[in-house]
């Protein structure tokens, strides 16, 4: 069985400080994983991916994520937070090879005060 | 370029009855996947069509059922409605490759009264 969690249901942070949104996964096996965002009303849209090679992988707008093997964390971040990035972060794995189903977490709402 | 669009967006239902989602999926993808989200959860897996076949299946009961066209469109049927059933039905598009980013439609508020 493969599962996420991502322990902070809320993260606020000020525009222009750097943000942090938290994930740790379960898999029995090398995890592909996802994170994806979603804004009111509307579906997820993809912001990155981890398959293999470098642990820091860079996304779209500004956004990367670092995957930790030993602590199974895939936390995503930015160094500067806009206005505009205040939306529903959603963590995701797969099995990968095999499996085509993805496994989300809960969902981080991310708040950026101007 | 047409994203993926699903149809309707907004549907009230009884108890009991049956429901069919439509979806069609983004422009050269031929892989249809389809989510349920309940209010503050994210999206659960509900199944995958692939050349028109079901290849895979999360743990949802039989009342979920689909279908893929040979164009790719994809449709979720819904049988024997319960009130749980109410969510955000989700479709997502994606290239048949396990590591390929799933590309999201709107979805479909469905409410069962």
């Amino acid at each position: 069985a493969q599962s996420v969690a991502q322990p902070e249901d809320q993260v606020n942070v000020a525009e222009g400080n750097p943000l942090t949104v938290k994930c740790t996964y379960s898999v029995s096996g090398n995890p592909y994983l996802f994170w994806y965002v979603q804004y009111p009303n509307r579906g997820l849209q993809f912001l990155l991916k981890y398959i293999t090679g470098d642990n820091l992988v860079k996304g779209s707008y500004g956004f990367e994520a670092e995957f930790n093997k030993s602590q199974t964390s895939f936390h995503l971040k930015k160094p500067s937070a806009l206005v505009s990035d205040s939306a529903l972060y959603f963590c995701a794995v797969s099995l990968g090879a095999g499996s085509y189903q993805l496994t989300f977490g809960k969902g981080t709402k991310l708040s950026v005060i101007p | 370029d047409a994203g993926v669009t699903q149809s309707p967006t907004h549907l009230i239902k009884t108890r009991g009855q049956q429901v069919t989602l439509r979806c069609s999926p983004k422009s050269g993808h031929d892989t249809v996947s389809w989510y349920q989200q309940a209010l503050g959860q994210g999206p659960q897996f509900i199944f995958q069509y692939y050349e028109e076949e079901e290849r895979q299946r999360g743990n949802f009961p039989d009342r979920f059922s689909g279908h893929q066209f040979p164009n790719y469109s994809s449709e979720l049927n819904v049988n024997a409605l319960l009130l749980g059933d109410s969510a955000l039905y989700l479709c997502a598009s994606s290239l048949e490759r396990f590591n390929s980013p799933l590309h999201f439609g709107n979805g479909t508020r469905l409410t069962v009264t």
